[in-house]
């Protein structure tokens, strides 16, 4: 069973740029969802998605966007970075059957870190 | 963001101790997870619990869903070297399918 994996693993990016962060998702999962860690606290949720379209989102804006592609994998875009944006960006996935969710299985995450 | 009322902050602890962590929230959860996050990886699955009250053990890791369904506890009994990382406590509203709400977490440290 392949677990779910994340690349980069850490990146540096200027205020204004913009980033992609890769996940591939633990086989025979379908569904897949981004958080965002800041340093010493829990994750935040920033979307989910399934059938690749997002079916659920939390408080972050627009400039936050994503894909999933039809092998389930997907990408997490972020435009026009703040400094505020440095994080672990964490990617999990999950199986989303009978109209639930099972427990999410997290990636390594990428570091992202904005000067 | 909301997140959940997780403590303590941290934990120093000698080799052999029992651990008890709990959570809680202002509003109903019907799921409750724990999770254990070390440096460098991301969560992972501890335990899950789906029903006020339901206890569930994992080892030397027992976890418990209040009758509330506002609150969960961890232990940890004989605590070993490797439980050291941070433990995370993450809840699901009963209006959400997907949207998990996370503790701030507990950092378990073992004192040599």
């Amino acid at each position: 069973e392949t677990g779910v994996t994340q690349s980069p693993t850490h990146l540096i990016k200027t205020r204004g740029q913009q980033v992609t962060l890769r996940c591939s998702s633990q086989s025979g999962h379908n569904t897949v969802s981004w958080y965002q860690q800041a340093l010493g606290q829990g994750p935040q949720f920033i979307f989910q998605y399934y059938r690749e379209e997002e079916n659920g989102r939390g408080n972050f804006p627009p400039r936050f966007s994503g894909l999933q592609f039809p092998n389930y994998s997907s990408e997490l875009n972020v435009n026009a970075l703040e400094l505020d944006d440095s994080a672990l960006y964490l990617c999990a996935s999950s199986s989303f059957r009978g109209g639930s969710n099972s427990p999410l299985h997290f990636g390594n995450g990428t570091r992202l870190t904005v000067t | 963001g909301q997140q959940l009322n997780q403590s303590p902050q941290s934990m120093f602890i000698q080799e052999g101790e029992d651990v008890s962590m709990n959570c809680t929230s202002s509003s109903i959860f019907n799921t409750w997870l724990w999770y254990k996050q070390e440096p460098g990886e991301g969560p992972v699955l501890l335990i899950a619990l789906y029903k006020a009250g339901e206890l569930t053990s994992n080892g030397r890791l027992t976890a418990q869903f209040g009758i509330t369904r506002k609150d969960s506890f961890l232990n940890i009994s004989a605590s070993i070297p490797s439980d050291v990382g941070i433990y995370f406590c993450a809840g699901k509203h009963m209006d959400s399918n997907y949207q998990l709400i996370w503790g701030a977490g507990t950092k378990l440290i073992i004192k040599p």
